[in-house]
């Protein structure tokens, strides 16, 4: 069966540090690949999706930036944080094929201090 | 392009009472439809789906939903509110054809009242 990991669960961070969030994804091959952000009673903002390896959309401009360096992991970087990057980060998947259903991993809960 | 409205940010009702959740979408194309569940501090989890055939779709927990096309609706109910019920509920629909997105709702708080 397949399963999605997030870390760190949260972290808690100064201004102007550097951020990186991972997430992988165990027993599919070539999935898409989804981050996510939910603000404070603002529901989930598609930050970035991921079709295969290296190959990045962005939704939103914004100060952060999403890689794909192997098929099965998707990390989320920042070099400078902004309290404004404060929130609830998901990513997500779904196969190729298939009627859309994304399955969603635990979450990391940043605070920007 | 499409779009989901989730009426009412906060539904609040009393244990034992039913439950009903609104959500209508617009879509170009027939649309593939989700109803997810968060609970405080965790990922979205999938409690039911339409995608083709029967228009009343059972998930888990003892919620339904019903498409209804000449509604453009997919309301979610269930008929005796527990108190494990109270979390946000997430509305969506697939982003259009050949898209692999879903394009979501901006989310229904639930809350049971004991």
């Amino acid at each position: 069966s397949q399963t999605i990991h997030q870390w760190p669960a949260t972290l808690v961070q100064p201004v102007g540090s550097p951020l990186s969030l991972e997430c992988t994804v165990e027993g599919t091959s070539n999935p898409n690949l989804y981050w996510y952000r939910q603000a404070a009673g603002r529901g989930l903002q598609l930050l970035f999706y991921s079709v295969g390896i290296g190959q990045i959309s962005s939704e939103v401009p914004q100060n952060l930036s999403a890689s794909r360096p192997q098929d099965r992991q998707f990390i989320l970087s920042s070099k400078k944080l902004l309290l404004s990057d404060s929130g609830f980060y998901l990513c997500a998947w779904n196969p190729w094929t298939g009627d859309n259903e994304q399955f969603f991993g635990p979450g990391t809960r940043l605070t920007v201090l | 392009a499409q779009s989901v409205t989730q009426l009412g940010s906060h539904v609040s009702v009393s244990e034992g009472a039913l439950v009903l959740l609104r959500c209508n979408y617009s879509s170009s194309v027939p649309p593939y439809l989700f109803w997810y569940v968060q609970y405080p501090n965790q990922g979205l989890q999938l409690l039911l789906k339409y995608t083709t055939g029967a228009t009343l779709v059972k998930g888990i927990n003892g919620f339904e939903a019903e498409f209804k096309k000449s509604e453009t609706s997919f309301h979610l109910t269930k008929p005796s509110a527990h108190m494990s019920d109270a979390a946000e509920y997430f509305c969506a629909v697939r982003a259009g054809a050949g898209s692999y997105q879903l394009t979501f709702g901006k989310g229904t708080k639930l809350s049971v009242i004991p």
